[in-house]
């Protein structure tokens, strides 16, 4: 099993509605989680950072722990064609000296 | 937001040779940087650990004489890409830590390394 799994994608989201983004993880003990945006031909970029199961909104986006599920996800609300964009999900290693990424969301926002 | 600068930004080289790749973090001191290496279509790969004024720690798989690095200071670490073969072409993405943790992590530009 991966320890950061991610669905690869393309999800294919009309501009406007609602993109979901979904990640597992393997350690039980980690306790933050971070959600990049990575554009093509770039490095990622963070966007939301979670510690706590339940809900954390910032702007148009929601991220979503549960701990007991080892489950975390990113809700984009109101999507625009600028978050087409691959969305990695990071776990740091229960020792903190490393993170570890899953392979990545490929989100495509339709006109 | 905090600064992380890569250079250069693109290289193309010849077979055999060696490539340096500096990464500086601008505005703040870096507890730890990381290099990275990222496949088109793939996830970031974590190739090693920098911690200023000690040894690399390098990932399973990686080859430490092959992929050298210095942490010479807070600000400054160099990955060096030694004999360079076409199946090192490869994006190359720095990354710098602060004191806050994994919320102060800043990733540089990247690095699109080129092998003929």
């Amino acid at each position: 099993q991966k320890e950061v799994e991610q669905n690869s994608g393309p999800l294919s989201v009309p501009e406007g509605a609602i993109a979901s983004l979904n990640c597992t993880y393997s350690d039980r003990v980690s306790q933050s989680f971070f959600w990049y945006r990575q554009y093509s031909g770039k490095s990622p970029e963070l966007i939301m950072s979670i510690y706590s199961n339940g809900d954390k909104e910032d702007g148009r986006f929601t991220a979503q722990l549960n701990k007991a599920s080892q489950y975390v996800s990113l809700l984009i609300r109101d999507s625009q064609p600028s978050d087409s964009a691959t969305y990695l999900c990071a776990v740091p290693y229960s020792s903190a000296s490393k993170i570890i990424f899953g392979s990545g969301t490929r989100l495509s926002i339709r006109p | 937001g905090a600064v992380v600068s890569q250079h250069p930004s693109r290289v193309i080289c010849k077979s055999g040779t060696s490539v340096k790749i500096e990464c500086r973090s601008l505005d703040f001191q870096a507890t730890t940087m990381f290099w990275y290496r990222q496949f088109p279509k793939q996830s970031l790969m974590l190739m090693a650990t920098s911690n200023e004024g000690s040894k690399a720690t390098y990932e399973q798989g990686v080859e430490k004489d092959k992929f050298l690095i210095n942490h010479a200071s807070l600000t400054l670490s160099t990955l060096t890409v030694t004999s360079a073969h076409p199946e090192d072409s490869s994006f190359y993405i720095c990354s710098a830590r602060g004191a806050g943790g994994w919320d102060t992590q800043y990733f540089g530009p990247g690095t699109r390394l080129t092998v003929l």
